[in-house]
This record gives structure tokens, C-alpha cells and sequence, in this order.
């Protein structure tokens, strides 16, 4: 069975663009997750969407969003980008809303 | 509020020692659930156990056992006889029933170097 999957897997933008990554979970996976790893901060929670739906969402900004496709298949968009946004982003996914989350090789963004 | 803390930032043994990654979590839940990863330097984290609140019951798989303690909130992570191959960064993570079993609170991580 195929991991979850993240592209692209390293990415270089410009401040004020915005930015689209990308995630497929396992085969049969519903749930899935987002996290931002940066040295400062550590790993921390983005958001996690179960059958379409964004169940819970982390401390960010307004302009971290995202969304899952009818297909398990998630996005997460970030715009205006800044210097800070600058991190590894990993996307986990699980077989149910409770179940243990699977992650990502991740995709690294860069900010310049 | 949740809370993990991997209190030792680096830790670096000779290959075939036994070392011992501690992790202690607040939590104001009687439902959570504990975890570990494993981060290579590729960046993927590996899944390696989770554990339920109600389950104490420690854990041997392998080379790897997890010791479970509700009494002082600790859920170490023991490697024996360890090889190059365990040279990671490790996490310890915590999440509630309340807040959402999949949003994960992970502590800062702890860089293990095991030298051949």
C-alpha cells in the first residue's frame, strides 16, 4: 500500500505570493492532517479535515487555509506569504477521525 | 492545557548502549493518547507506538519498549543495544479526546547520535 504523498516536495517563493501544497493520504484514509515544522516553533497543528469537513484547526493566521476533496485528497493554501512561513510542511493522514496518523515525506517551503 | 516535554535535547551514546528518551505530557483529559515518532534526516516521521489512557500496560517490540506511567505522566522510550540505524530525531506527542484525537501536541524533539 502506498504512503501519503506530498507535493511538490521542495518549493521556492516570493514574499506576498501564495503558495499551494498538496496531499493524498493512504488508500482508504479519511482523515487528514497538516503541521508546520520550523526550528523555532517546532511541530505544530495546522488543521485536519475528515470527509470534507475541517474538524479542528490550529492557532494560525487567517491566511493558512485549507481544504479535502471528495476523494480524501487535501489541499492547504497559504497567501501573502512571509519570511516566517518558511518550513518543512508534513500532511498525516489516518483511517478514521481517532485512529494513529501516518505522515508525509513533506514539502519545503521557502520564503525569500 | 496540553502539554509535552522532551527535556533532553541531544542525547549521543556508543552503538549497542541502551539509552532512554524521556517524555513527560500535562493533560487535563482522562481520555488522551500518547505517541512517539521517528524523524530521520529525510524529514518523514515515522510512526512508532501509540498508547491510550487507559491502557498502562508497557510495550516491548524488538529492540524498542515503552514505559507507560500515569503516576508521574511520563511515557518513556527505551532503545537496548542500539545500532547507527536509530540515529533520529525523536518526538513524543499528546493528543486529547476533547480537542481532537488527531490534532497532535508534540514535545521539541530529542536528537539521538548513536556512534559506530
Amino acid at each position: 500500500k502506498a504512503g501519503v504523498t506530498q507535493t511538490p516536495r521542495y518549493l521556492i517563493k516570493t514574499r506576498g505570493q501564495q503558495v499551494t501544497l498538496s496531499c493524498s493520504p493512504i488508500s482508504g484514509h479519511r482523515s487528514v492532517s497538516w503541521y508546520q515544522q520550523t526550528p523555532g516553533q517546532g511541530l505544530q497543528f495546522l488543521f485536519e479535515y475528515f470527509s470534507e469537513t475541517q474538524r479542528n484547526k490550529g492557532n494560525f493566521p487567517g491566511r493558512f487555509s485549507g481544504r479535502q476533496f471528495s476523494n480524501s485528497r487535501s489541499e492547504m493554501n497559504v497567501s501573502t506569504l512571509e519570511l516566517g512561513d518558511s518550513a518543512l510542511y508534513l500532511c498525516a493522514s489516518s483511517f478514521t477521525e481517532i485512529g494513529e496518523q501516518y505522515f508525509g515525506p513533506g514539502t519545503r517551503l521557502t520564503v525569500t | 492545557a496540553q502539554k509535552v516535554t522532551q527535556a533532553q535535547t541531544e542525547i549521543s551514546v556508543v552503538e549497542k548502549e541502551d539509552v532512554t528518551l524521556d517524555c513527560v505530557y500535562e493533560t487535563r483529559d482522562t481520555t488522551y493518547y500518547l505517541f512517539w515518532y521517528k524523524q530521520p534526516p529525510s524529514g518523514e516521521l515515522v510512526f512508532l507506538i501509540r498508547r491510550n489512557s487507559f491502557d498502562e500496560q508497557n510495550e516491548i517490540s524488538g529492540r524498542y519498549s515503552w514505559n507507560f506511567q500515569k503516576s508521574t505522566s511520563s511515557f518513556n522510550f527505551t532503545i537496548t543495544a542500539s545500532q547507527v540505524v536509530d540515529s533520529a530525531v525523536y518526538f513524543c506527542a499528546l493528543s486529547e479526546a476533547v480537542q481532537g484525537a488527531q490534532k497532535l501536541v508534540f514535545g521539541q524533539g530529542t536528537r539521538l547520535t548513536i556512534n559506530p
